[in-house]
């Protein structure tokens, strides 16, 4: 049970490139997210998912599309990266259910757009 | 967006000392509310989560107070081992989670 992982561990993109980031979870839970911690500002929220096949906003998601075809996969994508995208990026999946129930998260990936 | 407020510390204490840690949220229809832990450079951990009853897991007491909206966290005897971020975490409504900045504990020999 590898819990979440998260692909690539590092990246640096220049300006304009395009790149996706892999999430996948193997713990059949229904709802993934994915959040930038940037120094200073705490985690924010991006995007996510409830379940197969349906995404919806967080509080910071211009600039990113995401996609869930597969359960176990949440993908994060940047269509033409920019210097403001640098962050560690964390994606974190979540049994449904109370809302009590724990987040898993991702080891993270850091990723730097020059 | 709902506001969750920690002081960012650092707080440099002894080994063995107690360490209190507050965090304040403005939305009062706010349901679930957590300690995650953070280690430099890795994923937030659960630490534990904060019942209206106040809830204690070993050295670690975790206590809410609705009518004052704030969470705070008890280290007792705190280890080296305890150095880390706490996030504060707030969930309003469905199972978005609304994080505070982080509080630093730096624990000394």
């Amino acid at each position: 049970n590898a819990g979440v992982t998260q692909t690539p561990k590092f990246r640096v993109l220049k300006t304009g490139q395009s790149m996706t980031l892999l999430c996948a979870q193997d713990m059949n839970h229904e709802y993934m997210y994915w959040y930038r911690q940037d120094p200073g500002m705490g985690l924010r929220l991006i995007h996510y998912s409830v379940g197969e096949g349906t995404t919806a906003k967080g509080e910071v998601p211009d600039g990113y599309n995401v996609s869930r075809l597969k359960k176990q996969n949440f993908l994060l994508g940047l269509e033409s990266a920019a210097p403001s995208q640098t962050s560690v990026y964390f994606c974190a999946s979540v049994r449904s259910g109370s809302s009590y129930n724990e987040q898993f998260f991702g080891p993270g990936t850091r990723l730097t757009v020059l | 967006r709902k506001e969750v407020e920690q002081d960012p510390g650092p707080f440099n204490v002894p080994e063995g000392a107690t360490v209190a840690f507050n965090c304040t949220y403005s939305n009062s229809a706010s349901q679930s509310f957590f300690w995650y832990r953070q280690d430099c450079r890795k994923e937030p951990k659960l630490l534990m989560s904060v019942y209206s009853s106040g809830n204690e897991d070993g050295r670690f007491t975790a206590q809410l107070n609705r009518a004052s909206q704030y969470i705070s966290l008890l280290i007792r005897d705190s280890k080296l081992s305890d150095s880390a971020t706490y996030l504060c975490v707030v969930i309003d409504s469905g199972y978005a989670l609304n994080f505070g900045k982080g509080t630093s504990l730096l624990v000394t020999p």
